[in-house]
């Protein structure tokens, strides 16, 4: 079982759409990571939560600790967020950190 | 700009051959990273270092072997003993505290 699930594996929207990506965790964590990893496979970081809500332009990231979820919204989706969106949780840190990595929503957005 | 630079972007390995990856960074950070990528898999730690000479195996270090000489410097060997090689391979760093990595562009390594 893995320790950090997300949903949908896949996704195709069309350009405009609102778009939710959920992750599901199963340890105790000092945060969560959403990343992007474009087509060329860099991964760039785009929030870090560890309670609440945050906003990045058209990113939005929440979290609910109690439930262990978190979800990543795009609005007015576009097609340069084409891209795949991974989900880190860190459960240690302090003595190098220990991430568990989603296995990715590889997203689409059709113009 | 600081950043964390891997090369090659592309690498090809023969039978019975061990190759190196580079990871360079410029971000003054102390912990250092590899991660090995598959399809359909989340990222997996190879071996992390959080201070020059010293280095940790993380879940899958069989076949591959890393060194730390200097902060700026983390690079992978991949020896002959990893029998299925082709993946994408990730370096990452952070600094102190529960921040988030940052990633190299990352290095794909093939069997010829």
């Amino acid at each position: 079982k893995n320790e950090v699930e997300q949903s949908p594996q896949n996704l195709t929207a069309q350009e405009g759409e609102f778009i939710t990506i959920n992750c599901s965790y199963s340890v105790g964590i000092s945060a969560l990571h959403w990343l992007q990893q474009h087509p060329g496979g860099g991964i760039v970081s785009l929030f870090m939560l560890s309670s609440g809500k945050k906003k990045h332009g058209r990113l939005i990231a929440t979290i609910n600790i109690q439930e262990k979820h978190s979800s990543l919204h795009i609005t007015a989706s576009h097609p340069r967020d084409s891209a795949v969106y991974i989900c880190a949780v860190l459960t240690h840190w302090g003595t190098g950190n220990q991430f568990y990595f989603g296995t990715g929503t590889s997203l689409t957005v059709i113009p | 700009d600081g950043g964390i630079t891997q090369s090659p972007k592309y690498l090809f390995r023969k039978e019975g051959q061990n190759v190196t990856l580079s990871c360079e960074q410029n971000l003054n950070h102390d912990a250092m990273y590899w991660y090995r990528q598959d399809p359909g898999q989340g990222l997996r730690l190879i071996y992390y270092s959080q201070i020059v000479n010293d280095f940790q195996k993380g879940d899958i270090a069989e076949g591959y072997s890393v060194s730390r000489e200097k902060k700026e410097s983390f690079p992978l060997t991949v020896t002959s003993a990893q029998k299925n090689p082709t993946a994408f391979y990730l370096c990452a760093s952070n600094g102190v505290g529960p921040e988030p990595q940052h990633f190299g562009d990352g290095t794909r390594l093939s069997i010829l």
